[in-house]
């Protein structure tokens, strides 16, 4: 079955950690996106990504980086420079916007 | 400019309806959706609507949209406790770059027994 998967859904980092959150999907969509759900805020755009080796940054990239070196992956690192990372991200992909997106089942961070 | 507002909350009883309410700024929009998020889980697509519709139904889903005001909404038949959950709606804007959907914050909706 094609999807998207997260991995993993629970992460445990201390603070001043950088920490990589695993997305990949096997939908052959071209273009990734990584959000941000904070309680009562709905969802961030922090980057996405059109096409393999091509990324822009979204509305919160600041202490967030990423890669897209294959298609099927689109990996978030949140640096230590992120003020705040708690919180539970979604990856999403799409073939064409206009389609919609589909959704990871998430990544909850917790940084203590 | 791209907005999406919901309501934060909503309560109803099982078996009544409930109805979550929308509304956008970018009259661009040519499709506009409705997401489910469950507890701890991503989000999947309910349902969808052109612009050039006003109106779509799907089983227990009624989709309203009212272009002149900017304004959708999802109408849940016949709502049970499994109804339970986030509901975002979604606009997709053309006149921006890249296209991207813009996410509203969200209606919670807690169906009680």
């Amino acid at each position: 079955d094609g999807g998207i998967t997260q991995s993993p859904k629970y992460l445990f980092r201390k603070e001043g950690q950088n920490v990589t959150l695993s997305c990949e999907q096997n939908l052959n969509h071209d273009a990734m996106y990584w959000y941000r759900q904070d309680p009562g805020q709905g969802l961030r755009l922090i980057y996405y990504s059109q096409i393999v080796n091509d990324f822009q940054k979204g509305d919160i990239a600041e202490g967030y980086s990423v890669s897209r070196e294959k298609k099927e992956s689109f990996p978030l690192t949140v640096t230590s420079a992120q003020k705040n990372p708690t919180a539970f991200y979604l990856c999403a992909s799409s073939i064409k916007a206009s389609y919609g997106y589909t959704f990871g089942s998430g990544t909850r961070l917790t940084v203590v | 400019g791209e907005d999406v507002e919901q309501s934060l909350f909503l309560s109803v009883r099982e078996g009544d309806s409930s109805v979550i309410n929308c509304t956008y700024t970018d009259s661009s929009s040519t499709y506009l959706y409705w997401y489910k998020q469950e507890p701890g889980a991503g989000l999947q697509l309910l349902t969808y609507i052109f612009s050039n519709m006003d109106m779509k139904q799907d089983q227990r889903l009624t989709v309203l949209l009212n272009k002149k005001d900017k304004h959708l909404s999802l109408r849940i038949a016949d709502t049970q406790t499994g109804d339970s959950a986030i509901y975002f709606c979604a606009e997709y804007p053309t006149n921006t770059g890249f296209q991207k959907l813009v996410f509203g914050t969200g209606t919670r909706l807690l169906v009680s027994p």
